[in-house]
């Protein structure tokens, strides 16, 4: 069956740099986009940012571009997102989800991650 | 960016009676392909959000029969033809047509 899991989550100082995972299994990974979304403490949802399924694209949030860099390795079915210059306002479970279609179909996100808290505080 | 509003934030429903969520977004989601590239999830309480529409009006596998996705260019519409009480959590509407993708603020489905 599909999954997806986050890990990487923690507490970090405003400034300092988190990166997260997102190992996926039980679909041919190389063929879909993979997303970031992000919920902070009792607020609403937040998409994060875009991995293309080739690896040719990259989009971001404008809250986060310039801070935040997305990759993959298909060799390992793992995306990872990169979190520089963190931010108190970064606080937020960080969910990974997968496209409902492949090859770029951004036609929704039909499996999610259980998601991992990442805390930026002094 | 494109600005998605829902309509109501919060929805008290009786088990048994309808409810409707409303989405607007500030330009139209239609494709040349005939497809709206607009997205329902729902987030019940404590789990992650989970795809109920895609494409519009496009039900997801395993999503009852009860939850219909309506509307084009701008205009939006989540149906629930009767509430059963597992339908409770937040219902978010998103559109995937340009980056930044965007959701709507959510809409809380109360019984």
């Amino acid at each position: 069956q599909v999954q997806l899991v986050e890990s990487g989550g923690g507490v970090v100082q405003p400034g300092r740099s988190l990166r997260l995972s997102c190992a996926a299994s039980g679909f041919t990974f190389s063929l879909y986009d993979i997303h970031w979304v992000r919920q902070a403490p009792g607020k609403g949802l937040e998409w994060v940012a875009l991995m293309s399924f080739d690896g040719s694209e990259r989009h971001f949030a404008d809250s986060v571009r310039g801070r935040f860099t997305v990759s993959r390795d298909n060799s390992k079915n793992t995306v990872y997102l990169v979190m520089d210059n963190l931010r108190v306002e970064d606080t937020a479970v960080y969910y990974c989800a997968k496209d409902a279609l492949p090859a770029a179909g951004r036609s929704g996100f039909d499996y999610w991650g259980q998601g991992t808290l990442v805390t930026v505080s002094s | 960016d494109i600005v998605m509003t829902q309509s109501p934030l919060s929805l008290p429903v009786t088990p048994g009676e309808p409810a409707s969520i409303s989405c607007k977004s500030s330009q139209s989601l239609l494709r040349d392909s005939g497809y709206n590239y607009l997205d329902w999830y729902l987030q019940k309480p404590g789990q992650s959000p989970q795809l109920l529409i895609h494409l519009g009006s496009d039900r997801t596998s395993g999503v009852p029969g009860r939850f219909s996705g309506s509307g084009s260019g701008t205009d939006f519409t989540l149906k629930i033809s009767r509430v059963e009480a597992e339908d409770v959590g937040v219902y978010y509407c998103m559109q995937t047509l340009q980056s930044p993708f965007t959701f709507g603020r959510g809409t809380r489905l109360e019984i």
